[in-house]
């Protein structure tokens, strides 16, 4: 069984410039979350999807973004780069559905710097 | 809100000594809690959960963790550790609403293990 798949790894971007990353969760998980980690912050909620459906958002200001797509895969879009906004992107698929026991599976992240 | 504390942000032992790795937590509704391992250039693996039952959860490699309600901790332990353990270890805490979908990570603990 495949793992949750982040596309791309690594990511080289201008200040200004805008981003997006792509997260395909294992088959059959309909619940994605996102996290940003950096070595001062640690690792930091962003947002969750279920079914297409935001549930949950972190406290990020609006340049940061998301969606859920019916085949469940997500993305998440980053709007006028900061260089604090280098950071590695995580993205987590869920087994079950809201409500009932859950265990995130990540993916290897990508790898956003901002220059 | 929910934190998670974790008490060590480097932890040093040598090979086959035991460890433990500390994790308190806050907040005021019932809570899941997990332990997550980090190896460099990699995303996160779930190393054990808290959800239910007996307050002592054991992983496969060894490691276990007790969760103490009164005293709102979540210790990692080992017996023995392994050159292999070397890693960072997230401790997390979600609230039984978000059944895991959103997680709330502490710090991190940077285990080097030495020979």
């Amino acid at each position: 069984k495949a793992g949750v798949t982040q596309t791309p790894r690594y990511l080289i971007k201008t200040r200004g410039q805008q981003v997006t990353l792509s997260c395909s969760p294992i088959s059959g998980h309909r619940s994605v979350s996102w996290y940003q980690q950096t070595p001062g912050q640690g690792l930091q909620f962003l947002f969750e999807y279920f079914s297409e459906t935001q549930r949950n958002k972190g406290n990020f200001p609006g340049r940061f973004s998301g969606r859920q797509f019916s085949n469940s895969r997500s993305e998440m879009n980053v709007s006028t780069l900061e260089l604090g906004d280098s950071a590695l992107y995580l993205c987590a698929s869920f087994t079950g559905t809201p409500g009932l026991n859950t265990e995130a599976f990540f993916g290897q992240g990508t790898r956003l710097t901002v220059v | 809100a929910q934190s998670v504390t974790q008490l060590d942000s480097q932890v040093p032992v040598f090979e086959e000594a035991p460890v433990e790795l500390r994790c308190n937590y806050s907040s005021s509704v019932s809570v899941y809690l997990f332990w997550y391992v980090q190896y460099p250039n990699q995303g996160l693996q779930l190393l054990l959960k808290y959800l239910s039952g007996s307050t002592l959860v054991e992983s496969i490699n060894g490691f276990e963790a007790e969760f103490n309600k009164s005293q709102t901790s979540f210790h990692l332990r080992k017996p023995s550790v392994h050159i292999s353990d070397t890693a960072e270890y997230f401790c997390a805490v979600s609230d039984s609403y978000n059944q895991g979908g959103k997680l709330i990570f502490g710090q991190g603990t940077e285990l080097s293990v030495k020979p």
